[in-house]
């Protein structure tokens, strides 16, 4: 079993939907990052979340240390947002871990 | 720099030949990361520097790889004897601390062995 299990694997949307992607980790986190990476490979940091919650614009992310899982939401959704989502933790000795990603295709 | 640079942004080679990768982090990020993407699959973790030592080093792939940082800036990324295996997108990311620091990444370095 991965450490950093992401769900759904692909998601295709329509442009106005409210969009959930689903991390959940099994190892101790000193930090929880969700990354965006579009076709061409570059990679963008969306949060950086140790807890709670933090909101960009359309974009929200969740994380709930006790239950190791964390949320990221898309309101909104546009074909802009067409990109590969990836959750990724920060372990304690300064190692990371990433997720598998997650495919997100938006519709106009 | 404004940015992640990374440096070169493609390098094709043949089979066996030692290749150097570099990253030139953004201005007083004390942490740097080396990653890498092959083809159609996720992130790897390699390295992470804090300052000029690289705590871990469990992450690199095999002894062929090694990686250093000098002046707390640059960081150089070293595969010698080159494999088909080896060809990927190799990243680099800095952060202003480590841990909890923000991710800034670079565009890659696409390597193609021969």
């Amino acid at each position: 079993k991965n450490e950093v299990e992401q769900s759904p694997q692909n998601l295709t949307a329509q442009e106005g939907e409210f969009i959930t992607i689903n991390c959940s980790y099994s190892v101790g986190i000193s930090a929880l990052h969700w990354l965006q990476q579009h076709p061409g490979g570059g990679i963008v940091s969306l949060f950086m979340l140790s807890s709670g919650k933090k909101k960009h614009g359309r974009l929200i992310a969740t994380i709930n240390i006790q239950e190791k899982h964390s949320s990221l939401h898309i309101t909104a959704s546009h074909p802009r947002d067409s990109a590969v989502y990836i959750c990724a933790v920060s372990v304690f000795h300064n190692d990371m871990r990433f997720g598998a990603g997650t495919r997100l295709t938006v519709k106009p | 720099g404004a940015g992640v640079s990374q440096s070169p942004s493609n390098k094709v080679t043949e089979k066996g030949k030692d290749v150097e990768l570099r990253c030139d982090p953004i201005s007083g990020h004390t942490a740097l990361y080396w990653y890498r993407q092959s083809l159609g699959q996720g992130l790897e973790f390699l390295i992470y520097f804090q300052g000029n030592s690289a705590p871990d080093k469990s992450g690199l792939p095999s002894d062929r790889f090694s990686a250093e940082r000098t002046g707390g800036s640059v960081s150089t990324l070293t595969i010698q004897r080159t494999q088909q295996e080896d060809s990927a997108v190799y990243l680099c990311a800095s952060s202003l601390l480590p841990n909890t620091g923000e991710l800034f990444f670079g565009e890659g370095s696409r390597l193609t062995v021969l």
